[in-house]
C-alpha cells in the first residue's frame, strides 16, 4: 500500500456515537480520498480533498458525514450519531496529483455499529 | 452517476486455469484499472490503461481498454492459489472536478482450487 496508514483498523461504535478515522498520506502526497465499501460491493467515492481544501464531496451524504486534511497531521473522515447503516470498511487513497495511477489504497478501517 | 457493471461475480476455478472478467459502462472512461483486494487489505493497482484499444500485460495479467472506451477485460493466465481474492475495474473520467475520482465495478471474486 505504498505507505497509506489508516487507524483505527477496527472501530466498533454503538448508535448515536461518533466515530473518527485517520489516513496519513504517503509522505509528500497532497492529495487524498475517501471511499466506502460495503459488505460484498465495490469501493464508492465520499471525498475528494486537497491540504486545506475539499475539492469534491459529491459521494459524501449530506448529514452526519464530514471530512478534513488539515495542513498538518492527518486526513480525518468524522461520522456522528452513527446508525447501523453506517457499518462499512472506509478506505483512503492518497496520491501527489490527480493520475489514477499513483492513487494508493491504505488498508482500511472497519467500522461495526452495533 | 457513472456506474460500472462487472461481470461475473464470481468464479471457481482448477489451478492452471485461465480466467477471464470484464466491466462495462454506461459512460465513457478515460482510463481504465483493474486492482486485487486481498481480505483485510485496501485495492493494490493490477493494470492501467489509457487509450482506447490498447492491450496491456503484466505477468500473467493482460487487460484490454475496449474501442468504445465504455468496457475493459482482465485476463489472468495459468492460474495459481495465490491468485484468489477480489478483483475490481474502475475507471476514471478527466475534467471538472471528477478529475482523481475513481468509479469502481462490484467485484469479481476468484476462488483457485489446487
Amino acid at each position: 500500500n505504498a505507505g497509506v496508514m489508516q487507524n483505527p483498523r477496527h472501530l466498533v461504535r454503538r448508535r448515536g456515537q461518533e466515530a473518527r478515522l485517520r489516513c496519513s498520506p504517503v509522505k509528500g502526497h497532497s492529495h487524498v480520498y475517501w471511499y466506502r465499501q460495503l459488505p460484498e460491493e465495490g469501493l464508492k467515492f465520499m471525498v475528494y480533498l486537497q491540504k486545506e481544501n475539499i475539492i469534491d464531496e459529491s459521494g459524501m451524504p449530506k448529514e452526519r458525514f464530514s471530512a478534513e486534511f488539515p495542513k498538518e497531521g492527518p486526513s480525518i473522515l468524522r461520522i456522528q450519531q452513527v446508525v447501523r447503516g453506517d457499518s462499512a470498511a472506509y478506505f483512503c487513497a492518497s496520491s501527489p496529483g490527480t493520475s489514477a495511477e499513483t492513487q494508493y489504497f491504505g488498508p482500511g478501517t472497519r467500522l461495526l455499529v452495533l | 452517476g457513472q456506474q460500472l457493471n462487472q461481470s461475473p461475480q464470481s468464479m471457481f476455478i482448477q489451478e492452471g486455469e485461465d480466467v477471464s472478467m470484464n466491466c462495462t459502462s454506461s459512460s465513457i472512461f478515460n482510463t481504465w484499472l483493474w486492482y486485487k483486494q486481498d481480505p483485510g487489505e485496501g485495492p493494490v493497482l493490477l493494470i492501467a490503461l489509457y487509450k482506447a484499444g490498447e492491450l496491456t500485460s503484466n505477468g500473467r495479467l493482460t487487460a484490454q481498454f475496449g474501442t468504445t472506451r465504455k468496457d475493459s477485460f482482465l485476463n489472468i493466465s495459468a492460474s495459481i492459489p495465490s491468485d484468489v481474492g477480489i478483483y475490481f475495474c474502475a475507471g476514471q473520467s478527466t475534467g471538472g472536478t471528477s478529475y482523481g475520482k475513481l468509479t469502481f465495478g462490484q467485484g469479481t471474486i476468484l476462488t483457485v482450487h489446487p
